[in-house]
């Protein structure tokens, strides 16, 4: 079974500042997706940025973009210029592709709390 | 845009009652997924439909059983509640052949 690890249970950073959040995760698999999610206290789960592990380029998002090391199965969120609004509880998740026949749906990580400071 | 709707979005139920949860899709999403999320923790994997079958299951204890409708929508029947089940209930969707699954706003549940 894959795991998804989050090591920072919280994070601070300045307002405009830049954040990085960690994730790891294991698997044997060579296909998957990898996401990560925002959940405001409002508690809706959002998705910030999704990779597909076929893929060598890092996705972005505006302030957001990700550091995908496929070999070390590292998937870190960089948050650029931080705004009060980022704060949230965010969520590393992974999704086997349908071609290895892993599970439907999503792994979990045990989030990060960022918080932003003014 | 539409989103994924679910009802209720709160629900009080005593110990050894049973609750209901519903999930509404959005329009043209056929998959389907159930989240579990207690105080605190990451979400768990319950159970995903596609075209009204059931396509895998997570930690979904033998209490709760949930099915998809012919209009996609799906629901989550939790019998013989216990404490423990109290937590936040999500649903999300997506279309098969893409990977932006949307979730909905969730369910709370409290069993007392």
């Amino acid at each position: 079974a894959q795991t998804v690890t989050q090591s920072q249970p919280e994070m601070s950073v300045q307002e405009a500042e830049t954040v990085t959040l960690s994730c790891t995760y294991d698997t044997s698999e060579s296909d998957y997706y990898l996401f990560w999610y925002k959940q405001p206290p409002s508690r809706q789960m959002i998705l910030v940025i999704r990779q597909e592990a076929y893929k060598q380029q890092n996705a972005t998002e505006n302030r957001f973009s990700v550091n995908f090391q496929k070999a070390a199965k590292s998937f870190s969120l960089k948050i650029s210029d931080s705004q009060l609004g980022d704060a949230a509880m965010y969520f590393c998740a992974y999704r086997s592709a349908p071609s290895g026949g892993g599970a439907d749906g999503l792994t979990f990580g045990k989030g990060t709390h960022l918080i932003i400071q003014p | 845009a539409a989103g994924v709707i679910q009802s209720p979005r709160h629900l009080i139920k005593e110990k050894r009652e049973t609750a209901t949860l519903k999930c509404y899709p959005i329009p043209r999403h056929d998959t389907v997924y159930w989240y579990q999320q207690g105080p605190g923790q990451d979400p768990q994997f319950l159970i995903s439909f596609y075209e009204k079958m059931q396509s895998d299951k997570g930690s979904i204890p033998d209490r709760f059983s949930a099915q998809q409708f012919s209009d996609y929508h799906s629901e989550l029947n939790m019998s013989s509640l216990e404490l423990g089940d109290s937590a936040l209930y999500f649903c999300a969707s997506r279309q098969q052949g893409y990977y932006g699954y949307t979730f909905g706003s969730g369910t709370r549940l409290t069993v007392v």
